[in-house]
Order: structure tokens, then sequence, then C-alpha cells
């Protein structure tokens, strides 16, 4: 069973510093995604990573696959309040990790 | 991004009641469809994958009959809670995909058993 332990759950951090969110696995994933979530809403698609050590970048957030294909990390920069909101790392057979649940004070 | 509709967005209904919810792809055509259950502040739980024209696949702990699923065509899946409970209140969202790796969610269903 594949599986996808997502760290940390909850991070609340002040305007403009940086964090980053991590997804592991102990299983090769052929693909992993991640997903933002606002309130009330569905997710919706950030970026999908595909290749081993990929790194892509939209704006300040900054992807990354492992060489081995069984983690990913998201990395923001200079967090905004615009930023909060649930993130959630897939893949598979669309299974989710729990979650990462950002608040950005300003 | 492609767009997937998920109606009703917020349903109250009393218990013992049936509701049903519908998941439509509007500009492609699904293969397959995903329901997951979230309830606050936690990940997606799926709860079944449906194909088109075929039974759908339930995940461990998921009472088919109790959560009933059709997908009848490549654009519309709905999932219907029979005989809600109280404890079925929740949030429930679809996604769709077509051979790709991505899903595309649909809004959510805010579900409230009174």
């Amino acid at each position: 069973t594949q599986l996808l332990e997502q760290s940390p759950q909850f991070l609340s951090i002040q305007e403009g510093e940086n964090l980053t969110v991590y997804c592991n696995s102990s299983s090769v994933f052929s693909s992993l995604q991640w997903y933002r979530q606002e309130p009330g809403e569905g997710p919706v698609l950030l970026v999908t990573v595909v290749t081993g050590g990929e790194v892509k970048k939209l704006k300040r957030l900054t992807f990354q696959f492992g060489d081995a294909r069984k983690d990913s990390s998201l990395h923001i920069t200079a967090a905004q309040p615009g930023d909060t909101g649930l993130y959630l790392c897939g893949g598979g057979k669309l299974i989710f990790g729990q979650g990462t649940e950002l608040s950005v004070k300003p | 991004g492609a767009v997937v509709s998920q109606h009703p967005s917020r349903v109250i209904c009393k218990s013992g009641t049936s509701v049903k919810i519908e998941c439509r792809s509007l500009d492609f055509q699904a293969t397959t469809m995903f329901w997951y259950r979230q309830f606050p502040k936690q990940s997606l739980m799926l709860m079944a994958t449906s194909n088109e024209g075929s039974k759908a696949t339930y995940e461990q702990g998921v009472e088919k009959d109790k959560f009933l699923i059709n997908h009848a065509s490549l654009t519309l899946s709905t999932l219907t809670v029979t005989s809600a409970h109280p404890e079925d209140s929740s949030f429930y969202i679809c996604s769709a995909t077509f051979i790709r790796v991505e899903a595309f969610f649909g809004q959510g269903t805010r579900l409230t058993v009174v």
C-alpha cells in the first residue's frame, strides 16, 4: 500500500518568513502532485513533478522531486497572508498526505 | 486546468433521508472519477474510485450500500448518501481524470444531516 507522510501538519509563521513542507514515502511514485485548498473549496493543482531530481518554480514556490522519486518538498519564500491554506501532496491512485495547514500572519 | 463542477455546494437534510451529489467534468471526458470525504483541517480520505460504465471500487471501511456511486457517462458521476445520519455530515469532494496523472477537483459539497 502506498502511503504519503506529510510534515509538518500545522505551521504558523509571520509574513516574510520562509518555510518548507515535506512529503515522504517508502514507495516510488511515477509522479507527485501538490495542491492548495482553501476552506470550503476543492483542492487546486499547483504542480506535478515527474522526473527524479526535478525542480519546478511557481513564483515564490519551489517544488522538488527526490532523486529516488520517493519524496518531494515545497518551499515558499517570503510567505504572504495569501499563501494561507491547506497544502496537500498527492500521488499514485490519488492518495494524499495528511496535509499541511499553513497560516501566515501579517 | 480542466473544469470539474460539483453540485450542490451545500445541502442540509433530515436524518433518514437520501442525498445525491453530482460531479461533472465540463470540458473533458473523465475515464475515472474519485470521491473523497474530508473532515475539518484534515486531508482527503478516498472513499471510492469509479470508472465509466463499471461498478465503483470502494476503499476498505466504506459501506457501498450506504454510499452509492454511479458513473453512467464520461462526464457525470453521482454519489448518493442513503439513509443519512448526523455522523455522515462532512465535506465531500469529487475529482476527475482522463489518462493523465493529475486529477481536477470539484468545489466540494458540505453535507449537514440534522
